[in-house]
């Protein structure tokens, strides 16, 4: 019963530096999403799947790139992170599309960018 | 203005309290989701619903798609209660559009 697994749980990077946020779930979903959390702002999506080897762009993709090779994997590339990066990003999967079907989310990727 | 509004922001009950939070979209929508996301960061879908009326345990959910206005009640509130709750909609995009959350605490 692992649901969405996401790696790592914190971390932190200087300015510049890049990283891969992993998140793979178990439950068969060929949707997936990555959304980033500020503080007192609502979930805001950055990338979503419908399915292995789709992906497109939410509302806030730039800094950003995925890729979806297999219906597991949904990793979040961040390229020469800086300092408007710092947030908490939760991946989710669902089995219908975007709001027609329950999302289960991640633990979440607690990311500071100093 | 926001698509989707939340109130209270915040809100504090004793325990055994009932509880209300609001949530206003300015959106047409398909379906409406309440979620919760504990103190340590954990995000739970609690309801989905596109009409009516819906109960889990302690748990009741709302809607009314005339007034664009939906609400989660909680009765007998109990510390463990003690989360942020957000209400989500999902409009012609198919894609989430999420509140800013309410966060309660239950004081024993």
């Amino acid at each position: 019963n692992a649901g969405v697994t996401q790696t790592p749980k914190f971390r932190i990077l200087k300015i510049g530096q890049s990283m891969t946020l992993q998140c793979t779930q178990d439950m068969n979903h060929n949707y997936m999403y990555w959304y980033r959390q500020d503080p007192g702002m609502g979930l805001k999506l950055i990338y979503y799947s419908v399915g292995a080897g789709i992906t497109d762009k939410g509302e806030v993709p730039n800094g950003y790139n995925v890729s979806r090779s297999t219906t597991e994997d949904f990793p979040l590339r961040l390229e020469l992170a800086a300092p408007s990066q710092t947030s908490v990003y939760f991946c989710a999967s669902s089995y219908l599309s975007g709001g027609s079907g329950i999302q289960y989310f991640g633990a979440g990727t607690r990311l500071s960018v100093l | 203005k926001n698509e989707v509004e939340q109130s209270p922001q915040n809100l504090t009950a004793q325990e055994g309290e009932f509880i209300t939070i609001n949530c206003s979209y300015s959106v047409g929508i398909s379906a409406l989701h309440w979620l919760q996301q504990h103190p340590g960061g954990g995000i739970v879908s609690l309801f989905m619903l596109s009409s009516g009326k819906k109960k889990h345990g302690r748990l009741i959910a709302t809607i009314n798609i005339q007034e664009k206005h939906s609400s989660l009640h909680i009765t007998a509130s109990h510390p463990r209660d003690s989360a942020v709750y957000i209400c989500a909609v999902s409009g012609d995009t198919d894609k989430l559009i999420f509140g800013t959350g309410t966060r309660l605490q239950v004081f024993p």
